[in-house]
């Protein structure tokens, strides 16, 4: 079974800076099956991203996916107020899913 | 749109069931696979299963296998979560979300979440 790990488990950063989220797989995954996920405080998760690169439905492009075999990035080119969140990854291949543990971006 | 509206707040004693519905609207429900994941106060997401309301089929992951069984009823649209022997840690929200046509476990709607506490 995949094991998803996500770093940093906290990433303390201002409005306007950049982000970058890594989810690292504890085995090779086709990056066709890896999500990225941002859930806010109280609410349900949302799909960000699929097929490791694919922003979902009205998700703006500030955020970009990239990776492949064992290591994927989120990236969030300027953070709005709106980001700060807690962000899960995501293995979808198969018939078991496996999330990741989760990074936090808090307000600096 | 789509939506997922699921039932409400429960609180059950440890060793009892809960059954969480989870009612489907604005799209084809057999057409798309229903999954549930849970979240613990302060903890991560944890995939729970899938089910194909079309035909029924279901997966587990091997932590819920013989507590969990998911099912569904296509005349109202709704499916299903229940899980019994329920523990202290079984103290979490639980969440409804479709999956897309082309990856069933890729969580495109969710529902709103039903929060399930078991205390004595």
């Amino acid at each position: 079974e995949i094991v998803l790990t996500q770093s940093p488990g906290t990433l303390s950063l201002s409005p306007g800076e950049r982000g970058t989220l890594s989810c690292r797989a504890s085995q090779s995954v086709s990056s066709s099956y890896l999500a990225w996920y941002q859930q806010k405080r109280g609410q349900a998760p949302r799909l960000l991203m699929y097929d490791a690169s694919t922003r979902a439905t009205g998700i703006p492009d500030r955020f970009s996916g990239s990776g492949s075999g064992t290591d994927f990035t989120l990236t969030i080119s300027r953070l709005e107020p709106e980001d700060f969140a807690v962000y899960y990854c995501q293995h979808y291949r198969g018939s078991r899913g496996t999330f990741g543990g989760g990074t936090k971006i808090q307000i600096k | 749109q789509v939506q997922l509206v699921q039932s409400g707040a429960e609180v059950k004693k440890p060793g009892a069931s809960v059954k969480v519905s989870c009612k489907a609207s604005e799209y084809t429900f057999t057409s798309y696979d229903i999954n549930w994941v849970r979240q613990a106060t302060g903890q991560g997401l944890e995939w729970m299963g899938w089910m194909n309301p079309n035909s029924g089929n279901t997966g587990y992951a091997q932590k819920f296998q013989g507590r969990v069984t998911m099912t569904r009823n296509t005349s109202t649209n709704t499916a299903y979560m229940e899980l019994s022997s329920l523990k202290s840690e079984d103290t979490a929200v639980y969440y409804c979300a479709r999956g897309r046509w082309e990856a069933p476990l890729l969580l495109e709607y969710w529902g709103q979440g039903t929060p399930v506490t078991v205390s004595s």
